[in-house]
């Protein structure tokens, strides 16, 4: 089954600095790449996506990569805030048939850490 | 527009007690999913289904059990509950993926 190692586990940054996160998967045929924002005591929420046919996307101060040679992909933030802190998750599915997609695989998680 | 709802929000359990966990979606997915969470720890898949009358384990599946009879619904069922079950459980739905899935709001079990 496919795998997904996340790093760093935490991480710490001075607000309106930059912080980047990365993936790394296994099985060549994931092709979907979300990313989830889980504040603290609050519900995993989708903040950004890709697909394996894309290799970056952007939306404000939040952009995704995706190098599909090397299996890795991550997640950028720049300018941070004090509302980025939170726990950071990525995840990945892969392409089980021509109708859709298996199960998410989740990373362990980063906890982002936004210093004032 | 309710996204996917879980049932008790709290729960405390004797050792060997059992327990269902419920799960309601009305965005009509067909993807359904529990994953639980470990403090500090990440999201592992216990059990899924990719619409009703089909589920297939995930990571973690031993001592739990899972049914969809309906699109709707997706229960968690825990059996003879031990400590290392003790979680944060989330159930959340998809559409046909890759799509986003919408969590719920967690159940905090606490096994003692």
């Amino acid at each position: 089954g496919e795998n997904v190692e996340q790093h760093p586990s935490t991480l710490s940054v001075q607000e309106g600095d930059s912080a980047v996160i990365k993936c790394t998967y296994s099985d060549s045929a994931s092709n979907y790449f979300p990313w989830y924002k889980q504040e603290l005591g609050k519900r995993p929420q989708l903040i950004i996506d890709i697909r394996s046919n894309v290799g970056e996307k952007k939306d404000q101060r939040i952009a995704v990569t995706l190098n599909k040679t090397a299996k890795h992909f991550s997640l950028h933030i720049t300018e941070t805030q004090p509302e980025d802190s939170a726990v950071y998750f990525c995840a990945a599915s892969i392409r089980a048939s021509n109708f859709g997609n298996e199960k998410l695989t989740f990373g362990t998680g980063t906890r982002l850490t936004i210093i004032p | 527009n309710a996204g996917v709802t879980q049932t008790p929000k709290f729960r405390i359990l004797k050792i060997g007690q059992s327990m269902t966990l419920q799960c309601t979606q009305d965005m009509n997915h067909n993807y359904m999913y529990w994953y639980r969470q470990d403090p500090g720890m990440g999201l592992k898949l216990i059990y899924y289904s990719v619409g009703a009358g089909i589920t297939d384990k995930g990571e973690v599946p031993n001592g739990y059990n899972v049914s969809r009879s309906t699109t709707e619904d997706f229960p968690l069922r825990l059996e003879l509950a031990a400590p290392s079950q003790t979680s944060v459980y989330f159930c959340a739905s998809s559409s046909l993926l890759p799509a986003e899935a919408f969590f719920g709001q967690g159940t905090r079990l606490t096994v003692v």
